[in-house]
């Protein structure tokens, strides 16, 4: 019940196009779920976060989207550039002291130029 | 802009021997977390730590490993008797509120020979 699964594994988008990537979790006490971007040797880096009181959320070229009902949050690249080239992990995390992040599988973006 | 630091970027040890993974978290960051990600896969969490006590913790965090806040500044993760398995990035991260992000360090390669 603490899984938050994710899709696809790898993804390959032309400069320009838009990146879907798809996250479905189970434990309905989640409440905050991060996108994190992550380059190679670094440490994971917030991209961008909802909670579940809303149902979208954009920022600049980002954009989650979010289905309570069916437990499930995308991340959108819009426009999507060279440079968006990364692993993006999303997560799931409960309001409580320990607040611990669950993460997805991870999605391996490449954007061709 | 503050961030967390860790040290080492790189240790090799020996199997059966003890490591220090040290950590700065941000400085007015009250919630602390250690994550590890195996080469290739999610990161996973392993413990987290607030008001100088562990608030939560995995299953990877048995008995070997321990941590500590020695002060006001530094947050470390001690594996006691390293194994194999234990080869991974070890990420720190730090939060200020409950509601707030978890920020994550560069992170320390732990090579276990």
């Amino acid at each position: 019940q603490q899984q938050v699964k994710q899709s696809p594994q790898s993804l390959i988008v032309q400069k320009g196009g838009i990146s879907i990537i798809n996250c479905a979790y189970e434990n309905t006490a989640f409440d905050y779920f991060p996108w994190y971007q992550q380059f190679p040797g670094k440490g994971p880096a917030l991209l961008i976060a909802i909670r579940p009181d809303v149902s979208e959320k954009k920022e600049g070229r980002f954009t989650i989207s979010f289905n309570k009902s069916a437990k499930q949050f995308s991340l959108h690249i819009m426009d999507s550039q060279p440079g968006d080239s990364a692993t993006y992990f999303c997560a799931a995390s409960k309001n409580n002291a320990g607040n611990m992040l669950t993460f997805g599988g991870g999605t391996r973006l490449m954007v061709k130029p | 802009e503050p961030e967390v630091t860790q040290t080492p970027s790189h240790q090799v040890t020996q199997m059966g021997q003890e490591v220090i993974l040290r950590c700065v978290p941000i400085s007015n960051h009250l919630y602390f977390y250690w994550y590890r990600q195996i080469l290739g896969q999610k990161v996973e969490f392993l413990v987290s730590f607030y008001n100088n006590e562990i608030s939560e913790k995995s299953e990877i965090f048995d008995d070997q490993f321990s941590v500590e806040r020695p002060d006001g500044s530094n947050f470390t993760l001690k594996i006691r008797s390293t194994k194999l398995e234990d080869s991974a990035m070890y990420f720190c991260a730090s939060r200020q509120e409950i509601w707030d992000t978890q920020y994550f360090g560069p992170g320390t390669r732990l090579t276990v020979l």
